[in-house]
């Protein structure tokens, strides 16, 4: 059974420049959420889909946003990208009906 | 708000010493409590979902278990491939039940 994936793995990107993030949840899986990972600040959750639809939203600026496909892929998109924006991002996937989440390798963004 | 709190921040044991980490949290209805293992520059991977107070759960060489305000991952005679951190995670019933709230994890390292 393929597990969540994560494309790119890596990204260098410029401030002020947008990216667009992948990712592809375990096949079945209604459910994927997004989370940033830094060093002082840990996991902080961004946002959760479920059948397209977005169901929680995390404490992060509007240039942060997200989407869901109908096959259940998801993107998130960061715009007008700053330094602090530098993270691992992870996306996560769940069937929707059982408790917790399966993560992907994440994403790992660096601005310059 | 949910909030959970892991420690210590960083563990050192020789190979074969025991110990245990422990994870605090407020939560307002419980789900799930979550641990997960990460290795650098990977994503977390899971260990156990423990439901409810007096549950315990094995795997190997690690125990985890939960109280209403607690839980620990107790590790028996640690390997050096047992070096990660490890992370706690809780799912409420509240507003954020569609999100995991992280501890910052605990950084073990197993000496040889």
């Amino acid at each position: 059974k393929a597990g969540v994936t994560q494309t790119p793995r890596y990204l260098i990107k410029t401030r002020g420049q947008q990216v667009t993030l992948s990712c592809s949840p375990i096949s079945g899986h209604r459910s994927v959420s997004w989370y940033q990972q830094t060093p002082g600040q840990g996991l902080q959750f961004l946002f959760e889909y479920f059948s397209e639809t977005q169901r929680n939203k995390g404490n992060f600026p509007g240039r942060f946003s997200g989407r869901q496909f109908s096959n259940s892929r998801s993107e998130m998109n960061v715009s007008t990208l700053e330094l602090g924006d530098s993270a691992l991002y992870l996306c996560a996937s769940s069937s929707g009906q059982e408790v917790g989440y399966t993560f992907g390798s994440g994403t790992r963004l660096t601005v310059v | 708000e949910d909030q959970v709190t892991q420690s210590p921040e960083a563990l050192r044991l020789q190979e074969g010493e025991s110990s245990s980490l422990n994870c605090s949290y407020t939560v307002s209805g419980l789900r799930g409590l979550f641990w997960y293992r990460q290795d650098p520059g990977k994503g977390p991977e899971f260990l156990f979902t423990l439901y409810s107070a007096g549950e315990e759960k094995e795997k190997e060489r690690l125990k985890a278990t939960l109280t209403k305000k607690e839980s620990f991952l107790h590790i028996t005679a640690p390997k050096p491939e047992d070096s990660a951190t490890y992370l706690c995670a809780v799912q409420g019933t509240g507003a954020g039940s569609y999100q995991l709230t992280f501890g910052k994890g605990t950084k073990l390292s197993v000496i040889p």
